[in-house]
């Protein structure tokens, strides 16, 4: 069966300090994945999804990063982090064309102080 | 571009009575439409989805939505919620000028299920 891990699970971390969220996924291949952020009080905003090794697509301009040096690892990072990085960071994956919708981590609390 | 809109941001609601949690979408061409649940600091799970057939689709806890293309809307429903269903939920679509490669979600509404 297909699982996602996701980790750290919760993450403090001063402004202007590096950061790097992992991502990995079982018993599936060649998935899409996906890094979303959920600040407090606001719905899901997709911040870089992959549909291959190295194929990066970034949504939305920030102070963030995006990786893919395997087929089922996506990395999430930033050289220095700002207050407004503080979040819900949810890795997701899917198979592009089986209309399963995505299937998600548990997610990791990150605050950055 | 694709959109989800979800109106109501909370909705309260007694133990027992029924609920409705509304969506409506942008696109009016093919698309496929989910709802996801999501209970504090944890991910989100999938509750049920709309990709064809039936207009009328149920989870396994109650909960049913009605895909309305018409009125581009498919609308959650539970005729009686329990505490437990307190948490935050999400629609969700793909598909139509987005492509099937994106979710789109809306901003979420959150439940809260008072004895």
């Amino acid at each position: 069966s297909q699982t996602i891990h996701q980790w750290p699970a919760t993450l403090v971390q001063p402004v202007g300090s590096p950061l790097s969220l992992e991502c990995t996924v079982e018993g599936t291949s060649n998935p899409n994945l996906y890094w979303y952020r959920q600040a407090a009080g606001r719905g899901l905003q997709l911040l870089f999804y992959s549909v291959g090794i190295g194929q990066i697509s970034s949504e939305v301009p920030q102070n963030l990063s995006a990786s893919r040096p395997q087929d089922r690892q996506f990395i999430l990072s930033s050289k220095k982090l700002l207050l407004s990085d503080s979040g819900f960071y949810l890795c997701a994956w899917s198979v592009w064309g089986q209309g399963d919708g995505y299937t998600f981590g548990s997610g990791t609390r990150l605050t950055v102080v | 571009a694709q959109s989800v809109t979800q109106l109501d941001s909370q909705v309260p609601v007694f133990e027992e009575a029924p609920v409705e949690l509304r969506c409506n979408y942008s696109s009016s061409v093919s698309v496929y439409l989910f709802w996801y649940v999501q209970y504090p600091n944890q991910g989100l799970q999938l509750l049920l989805k709309y990709l064809s057939g039936s207009t009328l689709v149920e989870s396994i806890n109650g909960f049913e939505a009605e895909f309305n293309k018409s009125q581009t809307s498919f609308h959650l429903r539970k005729p009686s919620v329990h505490i437990s269903d307190t948490a935050e939920y999400f629609c969700a679509v793909t598909g139509g000028n987005t492509g099937f490669q994106k979710l789109v979600f809306g901003t979420g509404t959150r439940l809260l299920v008072s004895p």
